[in-house]
This record gives structure tokens, sequence and C-alpha cells, in this order.
């Protein structure tokens, strides 16, 4: 069984300013993580993954996320909030082998302010 | 090259009515996975399907099904549409397992079937 949470489902940043989505996640095989960003009526963009190996992932357009087994987090980061991060953030978790059945949080709405 | 595509991108039908959805994959990926996406919610897992095969099944009633072509391309099935079938549904697909290369589903742009 495999599950996500995402804590916050809206978050306000300031352009210029750090961006920070909470995801814990819990997984009875070692998991593969996943951070994908939607933009309205599109479909989902990979931003970056998590795969067992480096514990510290970067992404595409500056985003990162660090997975610590520990606290079971996987949270994204970004220094400085630029407008068009303006989206939906969503958290997603796969067991590391078989079939890849991806479980979803239920997402982050991330706003930029000016 | 060609992402996941998807047919048509908007529908409207009428409760208790049928409907088809229809996925291409990219190119040399041999699973493909559905998924219910309702407004304001994550994507909930529907079917799997790798080498035509159903290999996955999310929880949801026998009126969905789903099937996949020897093209690797795959149909999704309504049967007797609820109001609560509105939603965007997305296909995914993947490289499938058994492979050694890390994979991650890729998705397509969604199908926003609206139930009246």
């Amino acid at each position: 069984a495999q599950s996500v949470t995402q804590l916050g489902s809206h978050v306000s940043v300031s352009e210029g300013a750090l961006v920070l989505l909470r995801c814990n996640y819990s997984s009875s095989v070692p998991p593969y993580l996943f951070w994908y960003v939607q933009y309205p009526n599109q479909g989902l963009q990979l931003l970056l993954k998590y795969t067992s190996a480096a514990t510290l992932v970067k992404g595409i357009n500056g985003f990162e996320a660090e997975f610590k087994k520990s606290e079971t987090s996987f949270h994204l980061t970004k220094p400085s909030a630029h407008m068009r991060d303006a989206a939906e953030y969503f958290c997603a978790v796969s067991p590391s082998g078989g079939y890849q059945k991806v479980t979803f949080g239920t997402g982050t709405k991330l706003q930029v302010i000016p | 090259d060609a992402g996941v595509t998807q047919s048509p991108t908007h529908l409207i039908k009428t409760r208790g009515q049928h409907v088809t959805l229809r996925c291409s994959p990219i190119s040399g990926h041999k699973s493909v996975s559905w998924y219910q996406q309702v407004l304001g919610q994550g994507p909930q897992f529907i079917f799997q399907y790798y080498e035509k095969e159903e290999r996955g099944r999310g929880n949801f009633p026998d009126r969905f099904s789903a099937r996949q072509f020897p093209n690797y391309s795959s149909e999704l099935n309504v049967n007797a549409l609820l109001l609560g079938d509105s939603a965007l549904y997305l296909c995914a697909s993947s490289l499938g397992p058994g492979t050694k290369a890390v994979t991650e589903a890729f998705f397509g742009q969604g199908t926003r079937l609206t139930v009246v």
C-alpha cells in the first residue's frame, strides 16, 4: 500500500520568495517519488523524480526536492518564486518495482503574488 | 517525437450514455495507464495495461473498462454514465516493467468529459 499527503491545499508566496511545498509519503516497499505540475486545463508535467540514487533531486524550472527517509518526506522547494510558477503541484509515489501504479496526493495550488 | 495523444479533448454526454476515450502512447512505450481527475482533486488510478493485458485496476465500478491494442494504443470505456463521472481523464504511457532504466509516466493533455 502506498499513499502521499500534501500539507496545504493552497500556498501563497511573493515573487522572489522561497517556495516550499510539503509532501509526506507512506509505502510498504522502497518508493519512487515524483513531483508533477499541472497548469490550468492541461495534463501533468514531471518536475523531478527520486529513484533511490541521490537524496537531493534537482528538477526543471529551478525546483528541487530532498528525500528524507527518517521523516518520510519529499518536500519541493525553489529558492525564488516566479510568476510563471503559479500552478497546481502534485506529489506522487509508485512502487520501485513491478507495474507502475502511481498514487497522487490531493495537490497544492501555488499562488505567486507580484 | 509525438507525446501521448488523447482524443477527443472535450466531450459532453448525457446520463446513461456510453463513452469511449482514446489514447496513443509515446512510440516505444508498451504500458498505458488511465487516471480520473475530478475537479479540485488529484488523479485517481483506474487501469494499467501492458502488452495488451490488464496489470492493475483501481477502485472503480465495472462500468469502467479498457483495452489495449497490438499497436499499444488504448481505449477507456465507461457505460451508464453518471453525473459523477464528469472529470478530466488522463492517459499516461511508460516503458513498462522489467526495464533497468527508471521509468516515469508521461501524461497526455487529457479528455474533459462532462456528463449532463
